[in-house]
Parts: structure tokens; sequence; C-alpha cells
């Protein structure tokens, strides 16, 4: 079956620092990624996505490259900021024309001044 | 646009009511999910909409929980009889063919 394991948080950073969530998946086929992002109070919202091997979706100063040798598709950014703080949730729609969307358990992530 | 909109925004009701949860998706959006957020959970798929038929009803968790939609609009996910474990965070999301889901706040479900 299809599965999305995201390592677990909470994760507590400082302004400026460094930020990368791991995040792999178990899919058949050639499936699309995406991160969502979840800030206090509100909805989902689709932060980035992949839909090939070796893809790289960015925004906002994040990124994540769809690696389909190592099933992966870690979330990075260079420098976060304290409006960053949210719960990130990696995610797979297994293939073309499927439409069921797999979630990971989310990382909440705290980003202090 | 409007988004996504869920209503109520929250809901307390004690254990063995019924209670109704309502989705409004984004105008024109074919597709609408119902998920579950769970603390320390993450999202569980409940059921799928393409149109006002649910063709992937396999995440509901029992026969307590049922959903329709109506005019290829709104859905409502109604739980009968409700027990404390059904406390969540309930969201729909909608979308047009296989474009990314657009979620709304969320209705947040507190059983006494």
């Amino acid at each position: 079956g299809n599965s999305v394991t995201q390592m677990e948080g909470p994760v507590t950073l400082s302004e400026e620092a460094f930020l990368t969530i791991n995040c792999t998946y178990t899919a058949t086929g050639y499936p699309s990624l995406f991160w969502y992002v979840q800030y206090p109070g509100e909805g989902l919202q689709l932060l980035l996505k992949a839909t090939k091997a070796d893809d790289k979706g960015s925004n906002k100063g994040f990124e994540a490259t769809y690696r389909k040798e190592t099933t992966s598709f870690h979330l990075e950014k260079g420098s976060v900021q304290v409006s960053d703080s949210a719960v990130y949730f990696c995610a797979l729609r297994p293939g073309a024309g499927s439409y069921q969307l797999t979630f990971g358990k989310g990382t909440k992530l705290s980003v202090i001044p | 646009g409007a988004g996504v909109s869920q209503s109520p925004s929250n809901k307390v009701t004690e254990k063995g009511k019924d209670v109704e949860l309502r989705c409004d998706p984004i105008s024109g959006h074919t597709a609408l999910y119902w998920y579950r957020q769970s603390l320390g959970q993450g999202l569980e798929f409940l059921i799928y909409f393409q149109g006002n038929s649910a063709p992937d009803k396999s995440g509901l968790p029992s026969d307590r929980f049922s959903a329709e939609r109506t005019g290829g609009s709104v859905s409502t996910l109604t739980i009968q009889r409700t027990q404390q474990e059904d406390s969540a965070v309930y969201l729909c999301a909608s979308t047009l063919d296989a474009l990314p889901l657009h979620f709304g706040n969320g209705t947040r479900l507190t059983v006494t």
C-alpha cells in the first residue's frame, strides 16, 4: 500500500536556523509528492509539490526534491522565521488519475526569536 | 474568490447525540474529500466524492458515519450516536480533477 513517514516532532529552532524535515514514502507507480502547511487556527495549504523524479518544488524559501532512488522528499529552508511556525505535512498521490492523497502524521515546527 | 467553507467551526456535543458537519466546496470543484485529524494521528481519509457519488467510502470508521453530497456542491458528514473517540477536527477539501486539494479550516468536534 501507499504510506508516508515523516520525522516526529515537535521541532524547535531559533530564528535564521536551517530547517530539514525528513519525509520518505512507499508507493506503487509514479506518485506525485506534496508538502502542506497548517498555520495555527487555519486549514491546510499547499506549500509545494513535485510530480516526477528529480523535480524540485519550491515556495516561500522552502524547497524539496523528489528523490526516487531514496524514496524521499525532504523539506528544507535555509533560514527560518518565527512566521514559519506551523505543522508541516508530507503527502503523496499515487499516480495519474488517482484521487486519494495519503498524508504523513505531520511535524510541528516552532521557531523562537 | 471564496475558499472551502466548513460549519460549524466548533461543535461540542454530548455522547450519544447525532451531529451534522457541513462543507461548501469551491464553486466548480467536482471532487470533495473528508479527512479526520486527530491529535498525534495525522490526517485520516474518510470519504471521497466525485460529483454526487462516493466511489470510495473505505475510510469511514463505522456505520455511525455517513456522508452525502447534493447538487455536486454542498456535502454533509453525519455522525450518529457520537462517542468520545469521535472527538477530532474534521477537514473538508475540494479540487478539480487531479489538482492539489484546497482545504477548509475544519470543524473541531468535542464529544463530552
